[in-house]
């Protein structure tokens, strides 16, 4: 276990439609991640957030949001979704000031969506 | 931005054999690379990571060699095991940055 919850495990939705995925990092961790990982895909990096401020963002389509609430936990909100939407969503949280792998992630279980 | 490929994409070895996976990156200023390991339906796993001061580091049975003037980095599996069976991402950052760029994965099947 990492640690890292992530909710809804899975969901079936029609497309057009909109979902929110969820995310409650490890206790302590500041900074949330969200990757999509299509099926044989490797991890794509979508946002990321650091104590509630945006940080990074990579190639997240603009029908997607994210952010991240006071008490740390982080929402993934994708809307309009298209069948090529349908993946894998990981969350992974880390705490940077922490010793051995200072940058080390761990990731949730993954929200799986399908996009009919 | 940062990218990282990743070779092969698939890899399957006999039992005891070593495996090896090769990537490389493109930002010159990225000095931190960790290795995850996926397991089918579970999720990554940081297995071992190498900072660029260091040219090689290992941990029993998997090591990691770093080339900063090449701008590439592998991940050696010596003695594989079944449960070395997985998928394995290789990825690449600034220490101080934000963001962690991941190569495409490579399929290790491990035959008994």
């Amino acid at each position: 276990d990492s640690g890292v919850t992530q909710t809804p495990k899975h969901l079936i939705t029609a497309t057009g439609q909109r979902v929110t995925l969820r995310c409650s990092p490890r206790s302590g961790d500041l900074s949330v991640y969200w990757y999509q990982q299509s099926l044989d895909q490797g991890l794509q990096f979508l946002i990321q957030y650091y104590n509630g401020e945006e940080r990074a963002k990579g190639n997240i389509l603009e029908r997607f949001s994210a952010q991240q609430f006071p008490d740390l936990h982080s929402e993934l909100n994708l809307s309009s979704l298209e069948l090529g939407d349908s993946a894998l969503y990981f969350c992974a949280s880390s705490d940077r000031s922490s010793g051995g792998a200072p940058w080390e992630l761990f990731f949730g279980e993954g929200s799986r969506l399908t996009v009919l | 931005g940062e990218n990282v490929e990743q070779h092969p994409s698939t890899l399957s070895v006999q039992e005891g054999d070593s495996a090896v996976i090769k990537c490389t990156y493109s930002d010159s200023a990225s000095n931190y690379f960790p290795w995850y390991k996926q397991e089918l339906g579970k999720r990554p796993q940081l297995i071992i990571d190498i900072r660029s001061n260091v040219g090689e580091k290992k941990d029993q049975r998997i090591a990691v060699t770093l080339n900063k003037t090449a701008k590439h980095f592998s991940l050696h599996i010596t003695e594989t095991q079944p449960e070395d069976s997985a998928v394995y991402f290789c990825a690449a950052s600034i220490v101080a940055g934000n963001k962690l760029t991941f190569g495409g994965g490579t399929r290790v099947l491990v035959k008994p």
